[in-house]
């Protein structure tokens, strides 16, 4: 079957490093992605990996190892208002999108 | 309007209605989608689009029908619904499924079946 793997609810402090992971079990791949959720909105996108290495956009950066089956997101500087969900999601052999459950991230002061 | 729209926003639903839910985009994106997300799970693919005139079965089409009769338009109808329908639902496009895949999302529907 296919599985994404993230950890449920991570806490961290304003002004820190946070790293999100990411394992994952799909039929092909075709690219992962990385999605920001606030409570209560919609997704908005973050970043987008195909080959392995790290992408670095800003304040937040995303890994890839497709042999591990693994990537990472990672938000430096925290600032309250990325207090969110994170989700992760890889593309598969029918180019559609499977989504992990989501990480919770709680940013405190 | 820019974007993706969904209509109604939120609706209370007596089990055994009918329902459609709405889904306009102006970005001429050729594919679209439509996800529920329940509490504790991923988004899950209902139905998709990758063209006008063409739709397919995501992971959870059961109970859902679609229809895309043009590049803009992807309503999802709930022929009769039942309490286990009650989710948030999401309609996305991107510009292909072929390329980046980039997914834009409307602000979301929230159905409540009771």
């Amino acid at each position: 079957g296919q599985n994404i793997d993230q950890p449920t609810e991570m806490t961290a402090t304003e002004g820190a490093i946070v790293q999100i992971n990411c394992t994952y079990q799909t039929s092909g791949f075709n690219g992962l992605f990385w999605y920001q959720q606030h409570a209560g909105e919609a997704p908005t996108f973050l970043s987008y990996n195909v080959l392995d290495g790290l992408e670095e956009k800003g304040r937040f950066s995303s890994f890839l190892s497709r042999s591990k089956g693994y990537s990472y997101l990672l938000l430096k500087e925290l600032q309250m208002k990325d207090s969110a969900s994170y989700l992760c999601a890889v593309r598969d052999s029918n180019y559609q999108l499977i989504w992990g459950a989501g990480t919770k991230l709680i940013i405190k002061p | 309007i820019a974007g993706i729209t969904q209509a109604p926003t939120s609706q209370i639903l007596a089990a055994g209605r009918r329902m459609t839910l709405r889904c306009t985009q102006d970005m001429r994106h050729n594919a679209m989608y439509w996800y529920r997300q329940d509490l504790g799970l991923g988004l899950r693919l209902i139905h998709y689009s990758n063209t006008a005139g063409t739709t397919g079965k995501g992971e959870v089409p059961d109970g859902y029908s679609v229809s895309r009769a043009n590049t803009d338009d992807f309503p999802l109808t709930l022929a009769s619904a039942v309490p286990s329908q009650t989710s948030v639902y999401f309609c996305a496009s991107s510009d292909s499924p072929g390329t980046s895949g980039k997914q834009y999302f409307g602000p979301g529907t929230r159905l409540t079946v009771t």
